[in-house]
């Protein structure tokens, strides 16, 4: 298993540019999640999904977009990038059966740093 | 809303010593789930323990073991015979209910030889 993977590990934009970013689990997992890191403020979630075709706003939403059509994938999208948005970004995923319920699988995350 | 507190920023522990860290929160559930997680510098998030509320028994996993404190709201983890590879950014992590994870904002451990 690839386990949680994340794309791209870094990238750079414009103030005003769109982009996506990709993640995808092959763990068949039913919750995935999306969360940012800055420095000092630990990992707040933006969205989160509980299956294919629902997701919800998380802790900090605003100028991301999420949908899920699979499983398998969760992408994350920035509409028109701000400086405010210069972050990790983390993916991840869990599933609430067995003795490991909970627990939450993370991506290694993508550095994204808007200019 | 769920919030987690570690009221200390920075740790340091001397190597084979132990050392525990802080966590509290805030809910007004009463089955839950809370985690320590580990960032070591290459950024990866590691599990290291997992508490289940209902549970009596504080978790243990080789040298990591938790103080759970229900009534208090109090989670604390206890690092024994540290390592020098424990080093790392230490969080605690309160599940929500539909799958996420509120965190609190860390504690930096730093293990001296």
């Amino acid at each position: 298993n690839a386990g949680v993977t994340q794309t791209p590990k870094f990238q750079v934009l414009k103030t005003g540019q769109s982009m996506t970013l990709q993640c995808a689990q092959d763990m068949n997992h039913e919750y995935m999640s999306w969360y940012r890191q800055d420095p000092g403020m630990g990992l707040r979630l933006i969205h989160y999904s509980v299956g294919a075709g629902i997701t919800d706003q998380g802790e900090v939403p605003n100028g991301y977009n999420v949908s899920r059509s699979t499983t398998e994938d969760f992408p994350l999208r920035l509409l028109s990038a701000a400086p405010s948005q210069t972050s990790v970004y983390f993916c991840a995923s869990s599933y609430s059966a067995g003795g490991r319920g909970y627990e939450q699988f993370f991506g290694p995350g993508t550095r994204l740093t808007v200019l | 809303a769920q919030t987690v507190t570690q009221s200390q920023p920075e740790m340091s522990v001397q190597e084979a010593e132990t050392v525990t860290l802080s966590c509290t929160y805030d809910t007004s559930e009463s089955d839950y789930y809370l985690f320590w997680y580990k960032q070591p510098p290459s950024r990866q998030m590691i599990l290291v323990i997992r508490q289940e509320a209902y549970k009596q028994q504080n978790a243990t996993e080789n040298r990591f073991s938790v103080n759970f404190q229900k009534a208090a709201k109090s989670f604390s983890l206890k690092i024994s015979d540290s390592q020098l590879g424990d080093a790392a950014m230490y969080f605690c992590a309160y599940r929500l209910a539909l799958g996420g994870l509120t965190f609190g904002k860390g504690t930096l451990l730093t293990v001296n030889p």
